[in-house]
């Protein structure tokens, strides 16, 4: 199992400019989570999804977007990239046994200028 | 909602041994990780606590006491490879079994 992957690594946007953060896991797990971190700081809940169509806001969904149509993939989207954007996004999963541990995606770091 | 805390950043000596706290304050608990993160990488899971009590792993255990909104992360046998950030987060009972993360504590092993 490859775990929890994201993609781009690395992305420089200018302000208003948008673009997808990919986010794919292929453990069949039901929850999955998109989380910003900024320099020095824990991680904020962006978006979450229970499962395939349903999707729900964290502590800090203003300026993003999400989808679930598979159980693998949960894309984040910025629509008008602002400069309080710039930060680290980690994508994790988690499976149907809440005594698990949320599984991180590497992270995607995101440079908004 | 949730309010976790822990220090900023800590300083221990290669060899000994640190105990992180994490106090919170929630609505319907369910369960306290702690996580470690070394730079520039993602979290990576550590602990597990939803009982009151001690879980050990090794170099690495974790108290919890539900009464007093109370953690520890306690490192023994301090390595230079343990200088890395570590995060305590709580778990509310509901249906997206949601993490909420404490800013996160920096600590840095010297020789």
């Amino acid at each position: 199992n490859a775990g929890v992957t994201q993609t781009p690594k690395f992305r420089i946007l200018k302000i208003g400019q948008s673009m997808t953060l990919q986010c794919t896991q292929d453990m069949n797990h039901n929850y999955m989570y998109w989380y910003r971190q900024d320099p020095g700081m824990g991680l904020k809940l962006i978006y979450y999804s229970v499962g395939a169509g349903i999707t729900d806001k964290g502590e800090v969904p203003n300026g993003y977007n999400v989808s679930r149509s598979t159980t693998e993939d949960f894309p984040l989207r910025l629509e008008l990239a602002a400069p309080s954007q710039t930060s680290v996004y980690f994508c994790a999963s988690l499976g149907s046994d809440s005594q698990e541990t949320q599984y991180f995606g590497p992270g995607t770091r995101l440079l908004v200028l | 909602g949730q309010n976790i805390d822990q220090p900023t950043e800590m300083t221990a000596t290669e060899g000994a041994i640190v105990q992180i706290n994490c106090t919170y304050q929630t609505s319907g608990f369910n369960g306290l990780f702690w996580y470690q993160q070394h730079a520039g990488e993602a979290p990576t899971f550590l602990s597990y606590n939803v009982l009151d009590g001690l879980e050990e792993k090794g170099r690495f255990s974790s108290f919890l006491s539900r009464s007093k909104g109370y953690s520890y992360l306690l490192l023994k046998e301090l390595q230079m490879k343990d200088s890395a950030s570590y995060l305590c987060a709580v778990r509310e009972e509901d249906a997206g079994n949601m993490l909420t993360f404490g800013g996160g504590t920096r600590l840095m092993v010297k020789p």
